[in-house]
C-alpha cells in the first residue's frame, strides 16, 4: 500500500502570514506530486504539481519536493482568507495513479 | 478545454438498493478514468480506474463494481448497498498514454445511505 502522509492538525495563520505544509511519501519510485485543494463541501482542484528536487513557484504558492528525503512541502504566502481549505498531497504510483494524504485543513484569520 | 460531469450530485438511498453513478468527460480521448470515495474524516480512496474501454482495475474489493461502456464515459454501480457504502464519490480523469499523472477531480456525487 503505497502512504502518503500528513500529520499536522489544523493550522490557522493570520492573514498575510505564510502557511507551511508539510507531506512525507512511502514510495520512493514515484515521479510525480501534486498539492489540491478542496473546499469543504467541493471536489479537489489541484494547485501545482512538482517533478524535480528543489522548489517551483506559481503566485503565491511554492512548492518543495526533496526525493532522498522523501519529503514534500508547500508554502502558501500572503495568506488570504480564500486560502481557508483542505490542502491534499498526492504522489504517483504505477499505472497512472495517485495516492492520497488524508489532507491539512488551512484556516486563515483576517 | 475539457469538463468533467458527474451525477446526480446528492443521492439518499436506503440499505440494500441499488446503485448507478454516472460520470462523463468532454474535450479529450482516451482519458484514463478513476473513482474515488472519500469518507467523513478521512482520506481518498481509489476504487477503480480504467484505461480504456472495459478495461477495468479494482483496488479494493468491495460491493460496488464499475463500467466503461464508452471511451468518455465511467459508471459505478452496487447492487445492494451498505450503510458503509456512505461517502464523497469522485470521479477523476488523466490524460492516456502519456507520462503526466495529473488528475482532474469531478464535482462529486454525495451519497447517504441509511
Amino acid at each position: 500500500q503505497k502512504e502518503v502522509e500528513q500529520n499536522s492538525g489544523p493550522l490557522s495563520v493570520p492573514e498575510g502570514a505564510i502557511a507551511s505544509l508539510n507531506c512525507t511519501y512511502s514510495d520512493r519510485g514515484s515521479q510525480s506530486f501534486f498539492w489540491y485543494r478542496q473546499y469543504s463541501g467541493k471536489s479537489p482542484e489541484l494547485i501545482m504539481f512538482i517533478y524535480s528536487n528543489g522548489d517551483k513557484e506559481d503566485g503565491r504558492f511554492t512548492a518543495q519536493l526533496n526525493k532522498a528525503s522523501q519529503y514534500v512541502s508547500l508554502l502558501i504566502r500572503d495568506s488570504q482568507p480564500s486560502d481557508s481549505a483542505t490542502y491534499l498531497c498526492a504522489a504517483s504510483y504505477g499505472n497512472n495513479r495517485l495516492a492520497f494524504g488524508k489532507g491539512n485543513q488551512v484556516v486563515v484569520i483576517p | 478545454s475539457q469538463t468533467i460531469h458527474q451525477w446526480p450530485a446528492t443521492l439518499v438511498q436506503p440499505v440494500g438498493s441499488p446503485l448507478s453513478l454516472e460520470c462523463t468527460v468532454e474535450g479529450t480521448s482516451n482519458p484514463n478514468l478513476y473513482w474515488y470515495r472519500q469518507a467523513a474524516g478521512r482520506g481518498l480512496q481509489l476504487l477503480f480506474y480504467s484505461v480504456g474501454i472495459g478495461q477495468i482495475s479494482s483496488e479494493v474489493p468491495q460491493n460496488l463494481s464499475a463500467s466503461r461502456p464508452q471511451d468518455r464515459q465511467f459508471i459505478l454501480s452496487s447492487k445492494k448497498l451498505l450503510l458503509s457504502d456512505s461517502g464523497f464519490y469522485l470521479c477523476a480523469w488523466s490524460y492516456g498514454g502519456e507520462t503526466l499523472d495529473t488528475q482532474y477531480f469531478g464535482p462529486g456525487t454525495r451519497l447517504t445511505v441509511l
